[in-house]
């Protein structure tokens, strides 16, 4: 099972809003609405920023958000913030009834 | 709260095995799979496997089949992963996660660092 596609890196300036994609295939992203997102920040394990596609957890606040087309999924952060610095990851549940992340992206706020 | 707490680090040589453990606090330990995903140093996020802590069944990536094992003891509310014939690629932080009955992982153990080196 190949990694999903993300970007290596993205950056904006505080304020402004970002979009992570993640790129995978028919047996993946495309097929279910089984799509989170992942922040983690160096030395920590990741934390849960979006799961089916859209939702967030509580606590998570709603700047960030979740969508799909087609075998894409994305993840905008709006109002960016120091604080969002951070490596992102998205992840799908495939139809081999796996899971799959991408490699991962690293935001930089500016 | 729920709480995942894992082993210390592990130093092995090449050929050897390791055995991590993850202890579930918080929860009803039987309720909720378990997943074990590893990072080697700058690198992604890799999914290894789940295991469900009731039935014991479990589910592996293709590419860990023939040298991974996850077992459970639900007496002590304790999840283990097993990696065997390591070799220096396998040099990575290893996290168990809940499956957060969404399809996601929504709570992370702290990680172990297991390095391989002769």
């Amino acid at each position: 099972q190949s990694a999903l596609t993300q970007p290596p890196s993205v950056s904006g300036s505080p304020g402004q809003s970002v979009t992570i994609s993640c790129t995978g295939t028919s047996s993946d992203v495309g097929s279910y609405n089984r799509v989170s997102w992942y922040q983690q920040s160096p030395g920590t394990a990741p934390k849960l920023l979006i799961y089916e596609v859209t939702n967030r957890p509580s606590g998570v606040p709603d700047r960030f958000s979740g969508s799909k087309s087609g075998n894409t999924a994305s993840l905008t952060i709006s109002g960016l913030q120091a604080e969002d610095e951070a490596d992102y990851y998205c992840s799908s549940y495939t139809s081999r009834d796996t899971w799959v992340f991408g490699g991962g992206t690293k935001l930089t706020v500016l | 709260q729920v709480q995942l707490v894992q082993s210390g680090a592990e130093v092995k040589k090449p050929g050897a095995s390791v055995k991590v453990s993850c202890k579930a606090s918080g929860y009803t330990f039987t309720d909720w799979y378990m997943h074990w995903v590893r990072q080697a140093p700058g690198q992604g996020l890799e999914w290894m496997g789940r295991i469900h802590p009731n039935s014991g069944a479990t589910i592996y990536a293709q590419k860990f089949q023939d040298r991974f094992t996850m077992t459970r003891d639900t007496s002590i509310s304790t999840a283990y992963m097993e990696l065997s014939r390591l070799r220096s690629d396998d040099t990575a932080v290893y996290y168990c996660a809940r499956d957060g009955h969404k399809w996601n992982f929504d709570y992370w153990g702290q990680g172990t660092l297991v390095t391989v080196s002769s």
